[in-house]
C-alpha cells in the first residue's frame, strides 16, 4: 500500500524556471514531511522539511506548500538550474516514529540550459 | 565531520549465499536506520536500531535482520539472498531515537545473481 503518491515522475524545466513536485498522503497521523534529493551514486540528502502546522516554508530557492485539509504538500524550486538536476523526493512520516519515513516513488527532474 | 559510511560499495552475490553489510554513522549518532532502494519498489524503511536495540521494523521477511554495537556501527544481514534482494542498500544515521533529520550514507549495490 502506496501511502504517499509523488507526481510527476520525470520533469524537464529550462534554467530559470519554476519547478513544481507534488506529492499527496493517505495517513493522517503523519506529521513531519520531508524533502531529500538525490544524485546518482550518491544517497539521498535532506533539502527541506516542514510540519503541518505551517503552510509554507522557504529556504533559498526552495519552497514546501502544505495544504493538510487536501492531504498535499509540494516543492517548488525557484530559477532552477542545471545542478539542481536529481531526483527528488517526499516523504512522511509521524512522531515516535520519525525515522521511519515512507517515501515517494520520486521525480527526475532534469534542467535544461 | 565524516558522513556516513557504508562497506562494501558494490557487492556481487548469488542466489542462496548471505551477505553482511556495514555502516558507520556520523560521530556521536547514535540512531541507524536502513532502507532498501529498487527501481520498482523505491525506498523502503528496513529497520532502526537505537542504543543496540532494534526500536522500529518495516515489511520485510525475517531473512534480512541487523545489529548495532555499542559504538553505534551496524551491520545489516540477508540471508537466503533471491534475485529480488538486488538493491541499493542505504543506511542513514541520525542523533537519537525519534530525531527526524537523517544523514544517509552513499550506499551498498547488491547484486544477486
Amino acid at each position: 500500500q502506496q501511502q504517499v503518491k509523488q507526481s510527476p515522475q520525470s520533469l524537464i524545466v529550462q534554467k530559470g524556471g519554476i519547478s513544481i513536485i507534488n506529492c499527496a498522503y493517505e495517513n493522517t497521523a503523519f506529521d513531519y514531511f520531508p524533502w531529500y534529493q538525490q544524485f546518482p551514486g550518491k544517497g539521498p540528502a535532506l533539502l527541506i522539511a516542514i510540519r503541518p502546522d505551517v503552510s509554507e516554508k522557504k529556504e533559498g530557492r526552495f519552497t514546501i506548500s502544505f495544504n493538510k485539509s487536501a492531504k498535499q504538500f509540494s516543492l517548488h524550486i525557484m530559477d532552477s538550474q542545471p545542478g539542481d538536476s536529481a531526483t527528488y523526493f517526499c516523504a512522511a512520516s509521524k512522531t515516535g516514529t520519525a525515522s521511519k519515513l515512507t517515501f515517494g516513488t520520486g521525480t527526475r527532474l532534469q534542467v535544461t540550459l | 565531520k565524516a558522513g556516513v559510511t557504508q562497506t562494501p560499495r558494490y557487492l556481487i552475490k548469488t542466489r542462496g549465499q548471505q551477505v553482511t553489510l556495514s555502516c558507520s554513522p556520523i560521530s556521536g549518532h547514535r540512531s541507524v536506520s536502513w532502507y532498501q532502494q529498487t527501481p520498482g519498489q523505491g525506498l523502503q524503511f528496513l529497520f532502526e536500531y537505537f542504543s543496540e536495540t532494534q526500536r522500529n521494523k518495516g515489511n520485510f521477511p525475517g531473512r534480512f535482520s541487523g545489529r548495532q554495537f555499542s559504538n553505534s556501527r551496524s551491520e545489516m544481514n540477508v540471508s537466503t539472498l533471491e534475485l529480488g534482494d538486488s538493491a541499493l542498500y542505504l543506511c542513514a544515521s541520525s542523533l537519537g531515537l525519534g530525531q527526524e533529520t537523517q544523514y544517509f550514507g552513499p550506499g551498498t549495490r547488491l547484486l544477486v545473481l
